[in-house]
């Protein structure tokens, strides 16, 4: 079975810098998609980014990007210029088909 | 209002009883999903549904049964509860297209004493 690896539990970032998360992924597979979802306190998952397989290129939204790595299996979420509002739990996932898994989350504290 | 909604938001119960966790959803999705959050554990796939008549087990089914009374309904039920399925339980829908992006509902936070 896929399974996911965010290897941070908890990470933390003062306003304005920047912040890497990390997430790797073990697959067999060729064909798939990557997601990162933010889970503030409200408890709502909230899709931040997606990535196809296939796609070279970096998916970028706003001040959130990735750094996908297909050989290496790995998929880190970039955020600048930090917020916040950026303060919550986030979740790497990979699915294929019906099989979707998500990784145990990073703890992001942004710190003013 | 909210695409996924979700009811009851937080359920306490007791060890034996049945529960019902009930999802509804706006979007006009096919494919919907019952999800459970346990710390440290990320989201775990416990029954997903693509219509009506197709209804699938995921990887924690076992404890769990699922009803999709139509295409915006989709009910997770708890037959005998029992302490260790005290979790955080999430619904979400998804349109089949190639992302398959999935849309959650807020939560169901579940104790079962």
């Amino acid at each position: 079975a896929q399974t996911v690896t965010q290897s941070q539990p908890e990470m933390s970032v003062q306003e304005a810098e920047t912040v890497t998360l990390s997430c790797t992924y073990d697959t067999s597979e060729s064909d798939y998609y990557l997601f990162w979802y933010k889970q503030p306190p409200s408890r709502q998952m909230i899709l931040v980014i997606r990535q196809e397989a296939y796609k070279q290129q970096n998916a970028t939204e706003n001040r959130f990007s990735v750094n996908f790595q297909k050989a290496a299996k790995s998929f880190s979420l970039k955020i600048s210029d930090s917020q916040l509002g950026d303060a919550a739990m986030y979740f790497c996932a990979y699915r294929r088909f019906n099989d979707m898994r998500f990784g145990a989350g990073t703890r992001l504290t942004v710190k003013p | 209002d909210a695409d996924v909604t979700q009811t009851p938001r937080n359920r306490i119960t007791k060890t034996g009883k049945r529960i019902m966790l009930e999802c509804s959803q706006t979007k006009g999705h096919d494919r919907m999903y019952w999800y459970r959050q346990d710390p440290g554990l990320g989201l775990q796939l416990i029954y997903y549904s693509f219509d009506v008549k197709d209804i699938n087990k995921g990887e924690i089914s076992d404890g769990y049964s699922v009803s999709r009374q139509a295409q915006a309904k989709f009910s997770l039920s708890l037959e005998s509860a029992i302490p260790n399925q005290t979790a955080l339980y999430f619904c979400a829908t998804s349109d089949g297209t190639s992302y398959n992006e999935q849309f959650f509902g807020p939560g169901t936070r579940l104790t079962v004493l």
